[in-house]
């Protein structure tokens, strides 16, 4: 069975960085495009950045390029999201998904959880 | 980018009723569209891809229809188990775009 697990959430205030990681059971995330969802709370989802299955090519949202970073640690089948200059309105619950296989550019096959992210003074 | 509009926001209706939810993009995807439901306080989760296929598992009284610029998700026969807020989603490259949602209860 194909799961995802987020953590790293938490408080941060304004300007501040916080890594989030994602683990991967049941595929193998080194050979499958991963992508990081969010949704403020009350609002709807939102795609902040996805990373592809062949070659590793990473692509964001405007609202965090540049500010966020998403990576995988392969031999650890872990997905991360590095991100700094976190603003009040990065506030939401993260969600990792598996990007169903066979493209980069597919539906999300399975959702984590989701980890909180709340950026306050 | 491309935008996805979903109308309408929020719909109320009758358990046994059929209701219709319409997503419409902004420029053409062909059938690159996946609709999912998420659930009160739960994860979104997968209901149709590629506009009309139906994931493993979720209920035939679901489906959809449309390519292009105009599609639809139906449910036949709203049960009670449907109350949740449905997301329309475009992946034919980034950004992947969502709509709006849809919040459906019960009349």
């Amino acid at each position: 069975e194909v799961q995802v697990v987020e953590s790293g959430g938490g408080l941060v205030h304004p300007g501040g960085t916080l890594r989030l990681s994602c683990a991967g059971s049941g595929f193998t995330i080194s050979k499958s495009a991963m992508s990081w969802v969010r949704q403020a709370p009350g609002k709807g989802l939102e795609w902040v950045s996805t990373i592809s299955d062949s070659d590793s090519s990473t692509y964001y949202a405007k609202s965090v390029e540049g500010r966020f970073t998403i990576s995988r640690d392969d031999s650890r089948t872990t997905l991360y999201l590095q991100m700094n200059g976190l603003r009040v309105e990065d506030t939401a619950i993260y969600y990792c998904a598996k990007v169903d296989g066979g493209s980069s550019w597919n539906w999300f096959e399975s959702w984590g959880q989701g980890t909180l992210v709340t950026v306050s003074s | 980018d491309i935008q996805m509009t979903q109308s309408p926001s929020s719909l109320s209706a009758s358990v046994g009723d059929s209701v219709t939810i319409t997503c419409r993009a902004s420029q053409g995807i062909s059938n690159y569209l996946a609709w999912y439901r998420q659930k009160p306080g739960k994860v979104p989760e997968v209901l149709i891809f590629a506009a009309s296929t139906l994931q493993s598992g979720v209920p035939s009284r679901f489906s959809g229809s449309g390519s292009g610029t105009d599609f639809t998700l139906t449910i036949t026969s709203l049960q009670p188990e449907d109350v949740a807020t449905y997301y329309c989603q475009k992946y034919d490259g980034a950004p992947l775009t969502f709509g709006g949602g849809t919040k459906v209860e019960i009349k």
